[in-house]
């Protein structure tokens, strides 16, 4: 089974819009951490934001913020005020804290095009 | 900002052959990590490493790789006899769990590895 599921292979937003990248995943894990990454065109994996488990709030990041919805084990990114440099590969990921052992899981990605 | 750093950018190779691919994590962190990402594939964990020992490795991490810490700033992986297959982005990674809340892994700019 999926741990990390992004439906979005791809998305589409004007400049200075907000957009929302969808990620779901799946643990039995009561004790976890989700991530959301950036990849631009030239390869690198830009960290952005964390989500732990037991947070009671969303975490927030600038222009990045995560929605955080536990029981329906979400945690879907949002990006206000798109900017032209936020084209990129966006990845959920996820460490399960005591069951996963040291890795990350990542999703399969979203790429995002900021129109301008 | 500390970073990881990762050298070379690319390198290319003829099957059969050895490569090293070389990492400097950030400098307080303790745990050290190697990924790989197939092009427009998922990025895939690969093997973690703490305490000058692997603490964990995927299937993928077969007996053709290895890890070593040679001294107390580089974390390296040699491929043995490299395959077509092998061809992939790897990124290292590093993490400093013991602090509440910084479960986040660090990732490098990656070393684009081909095969011929």
């Amino acid at each position: 089974a999926q741990k990390i599921t992004q439906t979005q292979p791809g998305m589409f937003v004007q400049e200075k819009e907000a957009v929302t990248l969808d990620c779901t995943y799946d643990t039995s894990d009561p004790s976890y951490g989700l991530f959301w990454y950036k990849q631009p065109s030239s390869g690198e994996m830009i960290f952005l934001i964390y989500q732990g488990s037991y947070d009671q709030q969303n975490a927030t990041e600038g222009r990045y913020s995560l929605n955080f919805q536990k029981a329906r084990k979400s945690a879907n990114l949002v990006i206000s005020a798109s900017q032209l440099g936020d084209s990129a590969m966006y990845f959920c990921a996820m460490r399960e804290l005591n069951t996963g052992g040291f890795k990350t899981i990542f999703g399969a990605g979203t790429r995002l095009f900021v129109k301008a | 900002e500390p970073e990881v750093t990762q050298t070379p950018s690319h390198q290319v190779t003829q099957m059969g052959q050895e490569v090293i691919l070389r990492c400097v994590p950030i400098s307080n962190h303790l745990y050290f990590y190697w990924y790989r990402q197939i092009l427009g594939q998922k990025v895939e964990f690969l093997v973690s490493f703490y305490n000058n020992e692997i603490s964990e490795k995927s299937e993928i991490f077969d007996d053709q790789f290895s890890v070593e810490r040679p001294d107390g700033s580089n974390f390296t992986l040699k491929i043995r006899s490299t395959k077509l297959e092998d061809s992939a982005m790897y990124f290292c990674a590093s993490s400093d769990p013991g602090t509440p809340g910084e479960e986040t892994q660090y990732f490098g700019p990656g070393t684009r590895l081909l095969v011929l």
